[in-house]
């Protein structure tokens, strides 16, 4: 299997903090992908990064890969009440077929203290 | 901004019916998949579509699922026979590109077998 499994399984903190999430896999990947979900709703894009990227930045998201690790991070930064959500990494690797299914890891859920 | 749609949201149904859940990917992807959530798990890969073909299945995707595109705009996911355990949250995603490319989820089916 080469599944994300993300760290913490939740995390809690204060409003304007940083939210750091860690996410680890198994095998060798193409990509990297973080989404967020609500509660009960549908998966919202964040970020890819390429298995030949180190480092990515999307407004507030900060995402680093370590490949000789098998890793990455995700980095809130000033962290707000609608930040609220679960978030998961998402692995894909080729399989040669083309249209790859991704791999989710369990999350990790979110809380930000107002 | 273009985002996929499924219908209906939430879907009902007596153990042994059967069920076509619908989507509507993004107009000018290629790539069409669907993802199962049970409550309180992960996220999980059933299978990816291409050129009118299945590219890839994963081992849940088994004979009593089925996914056609009748027509240009439409793509569905067809469980024949429901069990206790298909119940679920079911999406359905898209992409441009290769399946290594971003896949952009749609708001979900909550499934009920009763």
């Amino acid at each position: 299997s080469q599944q994300g499994e993300e760290d913490p399984q939740a995390l809690s903190i204060q409003e304007g903090e940083n939210a750091t999430m860690n996410c680890s896999y198994k095998t060798s990947i193409n990509n990297l992908q973080w989404y967020r979900q609500n509660s009960g709703r549908g998966l919202v894009h964040l970020i890819l990064i390429r298995s030949n990227e180190r480092e990515k930045h999307s407004g507030r998201l900060r995402v680093t890969l370590d490949t000789s690790k098998k890793s990455s991070s995700l980095l809130i930064t000033a962290s707000r009440a609608a930040d609220t959500a679960s978030y998961f990494c998402a692995t894909c690797f080729i399989t040669g077929g083309g249209a790859d299914g991704l791999t989710f890891g369990k999350g990790t859920h979110l809380i930000i203290q107002p | 901004e273009p985002e996929v749609t499924q219908t209906p949201s939430h879907q009902v149904t007596q153990m042994g019916q059967e069920v076509i859940l619908r989507c509507v990917p993004i107009s000018n992807h290629l790539y069409f998949y669907w993802y199962r959530q049970i409550l309180g798990q992960k996220v999980e890969f059933l299978v990816s579509f291409y050129n009118n073909e299945i590219s890839e299945k994963s081992e849940i995707f088994d004979d009593q699922f089925s996914v056609e595109r009748p027509d240009g705009s439409n793509f569905t996911l067809k469980i024949r026979s429901t069990k206790l355990e298909d119940s679920a949250m079911y999406f359905c995603a898209s992409s441009r590109l290769a399946g290594t490319d971003t896949q952009y989820f749609g708001p979900g089916t909550r499934l009920t077998v009763l």
